[in-house]
């Protein structure tokens, strides 16, 4: 699974809060991505990067930034976290082929 | 803008019933379509994947899918299901060129009884 790992995994924070999620891929992809999953909604991508430093917004990025400063690690933050932010967090990664491979998520509750 | 629909939200089946599930995209250029499975409680994991060529391709599991260009259509097939497929399935597409985002579509759950 392209050696993802997310962390934490799970996590219960107050409304108001800044929270970090970390993502980090052994494999030196270019791709990744940041995906929140809702039911009903599917997948929905928040950011993804093209490269260190190069970021950009997907559908729902309001309320969310990013960070990638080496080639192995995609950093979430919600800068104050609300409840509409309780969901699953999904990295994910781009394979030279192009499908993705997805790290194992992050359970967030806004309380 | 790319856009993927699955026709089925829920769908029930008994063991060794057949399974196809819908899938249809919209967008102007050349794709790659994806099958992705998200068995409960787990990620998503990649089941089949077109890219050119023979448009029926084969997946892990028995899992088959057909490519139908003019119906814009990328349905999955299994011929007999197991409670073992009991999972949320779900189709996405992305162009071959770009920053290779994907667009999935809401999913399908399926349910199989033993």
């Amino acid at each position: 699974d392209a050696g993802i790992t997310q962390s934490p995994r799970h996590k219960v924070t107050e409304t108001g809060t800044p929270v970090t999620l970390r993502c980090h891929q052994t494999e030196n992809h270019r791709y990744m991505y940041w995906y929140r999953q809702d039911p009903g909604h599917g997948l929905r991508l928040i950011h993804y990067s093209y490269g260190v430093k190069d970021t950009d917004k997907g559908e729902v990025s309001d309320g969310y930034s990013v960070s990638r400063s080496k080639t192995e690690d995609f950093l979430l933050t919600l800068e104050s976290a609300t409840s509409s932010q309780t969901s699953v967090y999904f990295c994910a990664v781009r394979a030279p082929e192009g499908e993705q491979y997805f790290g194992p998520g992050t359970r967030l509750t806004v309380t | 803008a790319q856009s993927v629909s699955q026709h089925n939200h829920h769908v029930i089946l008994s063991e060794a019933a057949s399974l196809e599930l819908g899938c249809n995209y919209s967008y102007g250029g050349t794709v790659n379509l994806f099958w992705y499975v998200q068995y409960p409680g787990q990620h998503l994991q990649l089941l089949l994947k077109y890219f050119s060529g023979d448009p029926l391709v084969k997946g892990i599991k028995g899992f088959e899918a057909e490519f139908i260009k003019s119906k814009f259509s990328f349905n999955l097939r299994k011929p007999s299901v197991q409670w073992s497929d009991t999972a949320e399935y779900f189709c996405a597409v992305n162009s071959p060129s770009g920053a290779g985002k994907s667009t999935f579509g809401d999913g399908t759950t399926l349910t199989v009884k033993p």
